[in-house]
């Protein structure tokens, strides 16, 4: 079945990296992703990843895939307030172009200590 | 320009009562989708819709419905309304495999 597991909390400083981690069951995942949601407001898409891809890396966040270990982490460098939010990962299952929807962790709550 | 639109952003009603969610996108995408997000923030695909297929997650209630009346706009329609049903409804859109979210209408069952 679908199952996608993250860590409910995550306290860093300002100014340090942010490690938020993912782990699914799923291995005929085809993309992973990274979603930011701030509070009241929607879910805005950060970055995912192609399956067969190890690691992406895109300003000051990088994904690292460990397809083997069914691993998903996403890093902040340089954590700043404006990056307080929850952040959920995702993955898509279906082929590219269908109509399956993503399956949703719970989560990760980010909070930024000045 | 916004990409994926929903209205309206806030909606109070009254158990029972039928109420109608619009979505619209300008993307030119040719799936669409509705989400659920409960007050614990745990987010649960509800729908998706092409103009080919229509996939229903099994544990929806048949009180929601989504209607399509062109491939730029899906609609859900929830009959019946219960306390349960408050949450925050999302709808998406996506091409291959990029999705973009709405920002959401909450709803508020009393």
């Amino acid at each position: 079945g679908e199952d996608v597991e993250q860590s409910l909390f995550l306290s860093v400083r300002e100014g340090d990296s942010s490690v938020i981690n993912c782990t699914y069951t799923d291995s005929s995942s085809t993309y992973l992703y990274w979603y930011k949601q701030e509070p009241g407001a929607g879910l805005q898409l950060l970055t995912y990843i192609f399956s067969n891809m190890d690691m992406k890396q895109d300003q000051r966040l990088t994904v690292l895939l460990n397809k083997k270990d069914k691993h998903l982490s996403l890093r902040i460098a340089d954590t700043q307030t404006g990056d307080s939010a929850i952040y959920f990962c995702a993955e898509s299952i279906g082929p590219e172009g269908g109509a399956d929807g993503l399956t949703f962790g719970k989560g990760t709550h980010l909070i930024i200590q000045p | 320009d916004t990409a994926v639109s929903q209205t309206p952003k806030y909606l109070v009603t009254q158990m029972g009562n039928d109420k109608s969610i619009k979505c619209e996108q300008n993307l030119g995408h040719d799936t669409m989708y509705w989400y659920k997000q409960d007050s614990k923030k745990f987010l649960k695909i509800m729908f998706s819709y092409n103009n080919k297929e229509l996939i229903i997650n099994e544990t929806v209630p048949n009180r929601f419905s989504p209607k399509s009346p062109d491939k730029a706009h899906l609609n859900l329609h929830i009959n019946s309304l219960e306390l349960g049903d408050s949450a925050v409804y999302f709808c998406a859109s996506s091409f291959r495999e990029t999705q973009y979210f709405g920002p959401g209408t909450r709803l508020l069952v009393l």
